[in-house]
């Protein structure tokens, strides 16, 4: 089935300092999103982009939809501990009957305060 | 997380045996989607549901695995005589609707552990 590839796997940072994640795909996407899951938690929406191109921020959460349809990044600026989670990055595919979404494989991020 | 209920949050149950996972969409929400993710994995695709209907199953196993939508009452996702790799957490997402601006929100999820 489809994949998306995401990296880094595992980020260990201090409280502070920016982040950076990316997500690939080998298919186009129209949408793409970025979740937050904690531990023993679902998955929570952070940002949604519609557009190829689109460059959208959610407070200190800033995301990107790439201009080939078949990347995205996410950008976490100042981090603190409480950003502390699994990111997943997820594309959208609402063609014909079909609305379902296909997770990247995650970045877990630890800060150290 | 807030709106979307699944229940129960754990599940036990010994291999042979049902397990029957419930999902109460948010508010409005007529549309449902199940998958299920396996220890430090990313979620996969399962099915996706409007009432009455299944309009998507293209993720769920073939045999064993039934899901529905009834008019009145919750998703149910059912899983019979359980095996050790049906181990893992089920999530339940809804939507307003199935446009590409309408995103899934997540509830908390079912973990279910076969002994």
């Amino acid at each position: 089935g489809q994949q998306l590839n995401q990296s880094p796997q595992s980020m260990f940072i201090q409280e502070g300092e920016d982040v950076s994640m990316n997500c690939t795909s080998s298919s186009i996407f129209n949408t793409w999103l970025w979740y937050k899951q904690d531990p023993g938690e679902g998955p929570v929406l952070l940002i949604a982009l519609y557009k190829a191109g689109e460059l959208t921020s959610n407070g200190r959460l800033t995301a990107q939809f790439g201009i080939t349809r078949k990347d995205s990044f996410l950008n976490i600026s100042a981090s603190i501990p409480s950003d502390v989670g699994i990111y997943f990055c997820a594309g959208q595919l609402t063609s014909g009957a079909t609305n379902k979404l296909i997770f990247g494989t995650g970045t877990l991020l630890a800060v150290q305060p | 997380n807030a709106g979307v209920m699944q229940n129960p949050r754990h599940l036990v149950r010994r291999r042979g045996q049902e397990a029957r996972l419930r999902c109460s969409p948010m508010k409005g929400h007529s549309h449902v989607y199940w998958y299920r993710q396996l220890p430090e994995e990313g979620l996969k695709f399962m099915v996706y549901l409007q009432k009455e209907n299944i309009i998507d199953e293209s993720g769920m196993p073939k045999e064993r695995f039934s899901a529905e939508f009834p008019k009145e009452g919750p998703s149910i996702l059912r899983i019979q005589q359980v095996v050790r790799g049906d181990s893992a957490a089920y999530f339940c997402a809804s939507s307003l609707d199935r446009g590409r601006n309408q995103p899934q929100h997540f509830g908390d999820g079912t973990r279910l552990s076969i002994l």
